[in-house]
């Protein structure tokens, strides 16, 4: 069954370091996503990312936050400058698209991101 | 602006027994999908069930179900005779449905326990 998949599983950063968390999306979706989840919270939506631009983010996506897709491939989320309170599991997702209904999100196993 | 509600913070059963895990959602669209995602220790989310607004049909997958009620803007979840390898957090969702754009508002979970 083909699924997503992150790396790293976990990176601990010293606050105000970059850090770039790497996702693979299932090959033949077209829109991908990062949720961040802070550890006992909900899971929360980041952004949604289609035809190699931001089609939706949160509120919390704020300019420390950038996606990109720099091969056919990965699907990036960096963070520019840490900060204690980004430290999180962070869920790369992809979808397809069906005719017009939204396919199924499928997520990855999630990138535990520790900022000390 | 949507909104899932899952009132049950913390659920403790005995294996064998059953149990129904509550959510309420709240949107403004006529059109929108429901989850319910598992969330095991290990930390990933774990899909189970997405369901279009237009299909009221109750569902059943195994010791699994779910009750969707329009018109109290329910989508509870039942386990019949748990096991505990039931036991995880789970995660009520909706999203509007935004061609292709599974942008999910997530509930609060609820962790269920069962205790053998």
């Amino acid at each position: 069954e083909p699924e997503v998949t992150q790396t790293p599983s976990h990176q601990v950063t010293q606050m105000g370091q970059e850090v770039i968390l790497r996702c693979v999306p299932i090959s033949n979706h077209l829109y991908f996503y990062w949720y961040r989840q802070i550890l006992g919270q909900k899971v929360e939506f980041l952004v949604s990312f289609y035809n190699n631009e931001i089609s939706e983010k949160s509120e919390i996506f704020d300019d420390q936050f950038s996606v990109e897709r720099p091969d056919g491939s990965n699907f990036t989320l960096k963070i520019r400058s840490t900060k204690l309170e980004d430290s999180a599991m962070y869920f790369c997702a992809s979808s397809e698209v069906v005719g017009l209904n939204t396919g199924e999100l499928f997520f990855g196993e999630g990138s535990r991101l520790t900022v000390l | 602006a949507q909104k899932v509600t899952q009132a049950q913070t913390e659920i403790s059963v005995v294996e064998k027994e059953d149990v129904t895990l509550d959510c309420v959602y709240e949107t403004r669209d006529t059109t929108y999908y429901l989850f319910w995602y598992k969330q095991p220790p290990s930390g990933e989310l774990v899909f189970l069930i997405r369901r279009n607004s237009f299909d009221e049909q109750n569902e059943i997958s195994g010791r699994y179900s779910w009750n969707f009620q329009k018109s109290t803007s329910s989508f509870n979840f039942t386990i019949t005779a748990s096991q505990v390898v039931d036991s995880a957090v789970y995660f009520c969702a909706l999203s509007e449905a935004n061609f292709g754009n599974e942008k999910l508002t997530f509930g609060t979970g609820t962790r269920l326990t069962i205790i053998p």
